[in-house]
């Protein structure tokens, strides 16, 4: 099946330093890929749309400056939190999507940390 | 605004029992439809995927889908500790994108 793998699995950082998350799937072409955001006791909230090749699509509210997202290769998203603030500290997701199937596939998360 | 929306709970659910959780959605041009299950911190697993209306099985699970009505649901038979988690319900929207409800925390008690 459908495998994407997400590193880190956590990281803590000093505030006003970058972090940088990968998300690959592994065995499949992702021509779209979505970061998440999810605070405690909250549901999913979609930060931003990847798509191979081209600029990102953030939704509204979500700092394009700040978060930097690089969709280089069918295989590869990486999303970079600039200039990291403690409220900065969440767990972010990532799912990836083929354009030929229906279904979205979840990295394990990355629980980020800023102190 | 295209929306689904789910009861929060939690639902509590004896050991064994059916576990039923709903979902509604707004936008009636909707045609693709996930559960998925969702531990405390840890991401989402996709469940079930259901397209067509009418019931669709797999192990322990069965969704259940009404365009007319627009809700989507999940029956758990046979209800384990170890299905506690929240259930989130997603549709598919335009680009690709789902849009999801807020999920349903189940509380499987033995």
């Amino acid at each position: 099946g459908a495998v994407v793998s997400q590193h880190p699995s956590w990281v803590i950082c000093k505030s006003g330093t970058s972090v940088k998350i990968e998300c690959r799937s592994l065995d499949f072409q992702a021509t779209t890929m979505f970061w998440y955001r999810q605070f405690p006791k909250q549901s999913l909230m979609l930060m931003a749309t990847s798509n191979e090749g081209s600029k990102a699509t953030y939704e509204q509210g979500v700092e394009k400056d700040k978060f930097l997202i690089n969709h280089a290769s069918l295989t590869l998203s990486t999303l970079t939190v600039t200039s990291a603030h403690p409220e900065d500290s969440s767990f972010y997701i990532c799912s990836a999507s083929q354009q030929e199937l229906i279904g979205y596939t979840f990295g394990s998360g990355t629980r980020l940390t800023v102190v | 605004q295209k929306e689904v929306e789910q009861n929060s709970g939690p639902l509590s659910v004896p050991e064994g029992a059916i576990a039923s959780l709903n979902c509604t959605y707004s936008d009636r041009g909707s045609q693709s439809f996930f559960w998925y299950r969702q531990y405390s911190g840890k991401s989402p697993e996709l469940i079930m995927s259901i397209y067509s209306n009418g019931d669709k099985e797999d192990g322990r699970f069965t969704a259940q889908l009404n365009k007319a009505s627009q809700y989507v649901s999940l029956l758990i038979r046979d209800s384990q500790p170890s299905d506690s988690a929240t259930y989130l319900c997603a549709v598919k929207g335009s680009n690709y994108q789902l849009i999801w409800g807020a999920g349903t925390k189940l509380i499987i008690k033995p």
